[in-house]
C-alpha cells in the first residue's frame, strides 16, 4: 500500500513568488493535515481536514496561505506571496480517525521550501 | 504553540545503552503519542498511550504516562545506531488536536 504521497520533495523560490504543495493521502483516510516544521522544532499544525471540510485552520496564516481538499482525497497548500519565513518543511498526513478520535498519523516526506 | 516540551533536547549515547527522554505537558489529554524522525524524512509512528493507561510496550520500546505529572517518558533500550533521530511526543486534547514538542535528537554512537 502506497504512503502518503507529497510533491515536489524541494522548491527553492524566490521571495513573492507564490508556489504550492501537493499531497495524496492513504487511500480510505478521512483526515487529512498540513503542518510546518522549521528547523531543530517540532511540526506545527497549519489545517486539518475531515473529508472535503476545513475543521481546524486556526494556525493557518490566511493573508498568504490558502489550502484546498475539493473531492475529500488529495489536497494543496499554497501560499501567495511567499515570504523569507516561510522557509520550512511542509508535512501531510493522514489519519484513519473520525471525528472525536485522534489516532496515529502517517506522514509524508514531506516538501522543503526555501525562500530566498 | 507547542504543548509538549522535551527534554533533554539533544542525547548522546553508545550502542547498547539505554536512551530515556520525557515529555511534559500542560493540558488534560485523550491519549498522548511518540514520533521518530529521521533526517530528511517524515515522521513514523511509534506508539500511542491513552490517558487511562500508565505503562506500554512495543519491541524496544517503553512508554510511561503519569497524568498527576502531565509527563511521560520514552526508553529505548538496547539502542542501535539505527535508532539516531529526532524522537517527538505529541498530545491528543480537546477539539482532536495534536500537538507535538520541539523534540529530542538522539545520537547513538556505533
Amino acid at each position: 500500500e502506497a504512503g502518503v504521497v507529497q510533491s515536489p520533495r524541494y522548491k527553492i523560490i524566490e521571495k513573492k513568488q507564490p508556489v504550492a504543495f501537493w499531497c495524496n493521502p492513504i487511500s480510505g483516510h478521512n483526515t487529512l493535515y498540513w503542518y510546518r516544521q522549521n528547523l531543530g522544532q517540532g511540526p506545527e499544525l497549519l489545517i486539518r481536514y475531515e473529508n472535503e471540510e476545513a475543521v481546524d485552520d486556526s494556525q493557518l496564516p490566511k493573508d498568504r496561505f490558502s489550502a484546498e481538499r475539493l473531492k475529500g482525497v488529495d489536497s494543496t497548500l499554497k501560499i501567495q506571496p511567499a515570504e523569507l519565513g516561510d522557509s520550512a518543511v511542509y508535512l501531510c498526513a493522514s489519519s484513519s480517525g473520525t471525528r472525536g478520535t485522534n489516532e496515529k498519523l502517517f506522514f509524508g516526506s514531506g516538501t522543503q521550501l526555501s525562500v530566498l | 504553540s507547542q504543548q509538549g516540551e522535551e527534554d533533554p533536547q539533544a542525547l548522546s549515547i553508545q550502542e547498547g545503552e539505554n536512551a530515556t527522554m520525557n515529555c511534559s505537558y500542560k493540558t488534560s489529554i485523550n491519549n498522548l503519542q511518540w514520533y521518530r524522525q529521521n533526517s530528511g524524512r517524515g515522521l513514523v509512528h511509534l506508539i500511542l498511550i491513552r490517558s487511562n493507561e500508565r505503562e506500554k510496550h512495543s519491541g524496544r520500546l517503553r512508554v510511561t504516562l503519569d497524568t498527576s505529572k502531565k509527563s511521560s517518558s520514552l526508553l529505548i533500550t538496547a539502542s542501535r545506531a539505527a535508532d539516531t533521530a529526532s524522537y517527538f511526543c505529541a498530545t491528543s486534547s480537546a477539539g482532536n488536536k495534536l500537538t507535538f514538542g520541539g523534540g529530542t535528537r538522539v545520537l547513538v554512537k556505533p
